[in-house]
Parts: structure tokens; sequence; C-alpha cells
């Protein structure tokens, strides 16, 4: 079974500090990798794709590792509003549709 | 990005009724559109791929008589909640692929369902 796990937390963040967020996948025909974000009782949002050669939009750093099939993501300086929750998604490899961790919940404190 | 909206944002029902959600792409075309349903600290677990002018395809699991998913359009899908019960209580969420199935998804913003 396809499975894409990540630690739940909370992370407990002080404002300002840089965090990183871990996930692992096990199909490793997976193909398309995301980082999505999800507010309390909101829908998910896109925040980047994943690309094998790591990519960076502002304070956020994301990076492949295919051998080890893990995705990380790096959260530089962190703000208020960075709170949420962090999901991880894969797709691809046979897959129907995209596969989604349970989510990293963050929290940064003032 | 796309956008996708969905009618209503949330509803509370007696058991036994059944419930109609409305996922609408309001920029462009869906051929394809996804139903996800989230309980509380889970992750979306796909329920169905929504498919215009043909017939879903479910995801081991869930019942095809129990929510049926009718795709007449290109730009609206149809999920209906039928009979509900308690159990069915949770977050439904659509969602608008921007190419291919395993591409970015664009998400509605959901419906709260609360099943009494």
């Amino acid at each position: 079974r396809k499975e894409v796990e990540q630690d739940p937390g909370p992370f407990n963040v002080p404002e300002g500090a840089t965090v990183a967020f871990n996930c692992t996948y096990s199909n490793s025909a997976s193909q398309s990798f995301f980082w999505y974000r999800q507010d309390c009782r909101k829908e998910p949002k896109l925040l980047m794709s994943v690309y094998s050669s790591g990519n960076e939009d502002g304070r956020f750093t994301a990076q492949l590792n295919r051998a080890s099939q893990y995705i990380s993501l790096l959260i530089r300086d962190s703000k208020l509003s960075d709170s949420a929750t962090y999901l991880c998604v894969v797709g691809g490899g046979g897959a129907d549709g995209l596969t989604f961790g349970k989510g990293t919940h963050l929290i940064i404190q003032p | 990005g796309a956008v996708v909206s969905q009618h209503p944002s949330w509803v509370i029902c007696k058991s036994g009724t059944s419930v109609k959600i409305e996922c609408r792409s309001l920029d462009f075309q869906a051929t394809t559109m996804f139903w996800y349903r989230q309980f509380p600290k889970q992750s979306l677990m796909l329920m169905a791929t929504s498919n215009e002018g043909s017939k879903a395809t479910y995801e081991q699991g869930v019942e095809k008589d129990k929510f049926l998913i009718n795709h007449a359009s290109l730009t609206l899908s149809t999920l209906t909640v039928t009979s509900a019960h308690p159990e069915d209580s949770s977050f439904y969420i659509c969602s608008q692929p921007l190419r291919g199935p395993t591409d970015t998804q664009y998400f509605g913003p959901g419906t709260r369902l609360t099943v009494l």
C-alpha cells in the first residue's frame, strides 16, 4: 500500500527560527512531489512543488532525495502566519491522483 | 491557480437524509475532478475521480451507491451523500488538477457535513 509518512508534531517554534520537516514515501515509482499548507478547517493550498534539483521560494526551500525516498521542507525566519499544517503530497507511480500525508502541525510562537 | 468553488460550505442534517454538494470550476473547464474526504486529524483520502460525461471511478472501500457522483458538464461535478449517517460526518473537498491526475491540484473550499 502506498504511504506518505510525516511526523505529526506539533512543532512549537519561536518566531524567527528556522524549522525543517521531513516526509518519507513508500512508492519508489512516484513522480510528482508537493508541499501543501492547510489552515484549520480550510482546504489545502499549494505551497510549492518539489523538484529533484531542489527549489527555493522566498523563505521556503524544498528538497527531494529519490534514493532515500524522502522530501524535506525548510522554513527560514519563521513568521506567526506560518502556523498551519503542512501536508506532504506524492503523485504518480501507478497511483490515481495524489497521496497525502497526515500533515505536520507547526505552531510559531511570538 | 485555478479557482474552484464548493456549495454549501457547511451543512447539518438529520440521519437518513441525502445531501448534495456542488463543485464548480470557475475559470477553466475540467474533464476530471477529484472528491476527497478528511476526518479530524487525518489525511485527505481520495474517494473518487469524477469524469465528465462518464461514470466516476471510486476508490476501494467507497460505496458508489452511497456516494453518487455526477459530472454532467465541464464546470460542475456533484457529490450526493445518500441516506447520510453520523459516521458520514466529515470534511468533503473537491479538487481540479492543473493538468494530469498526478499534477498540482487546486482545491475547493470544502464542505463540512455534520449528520445528527
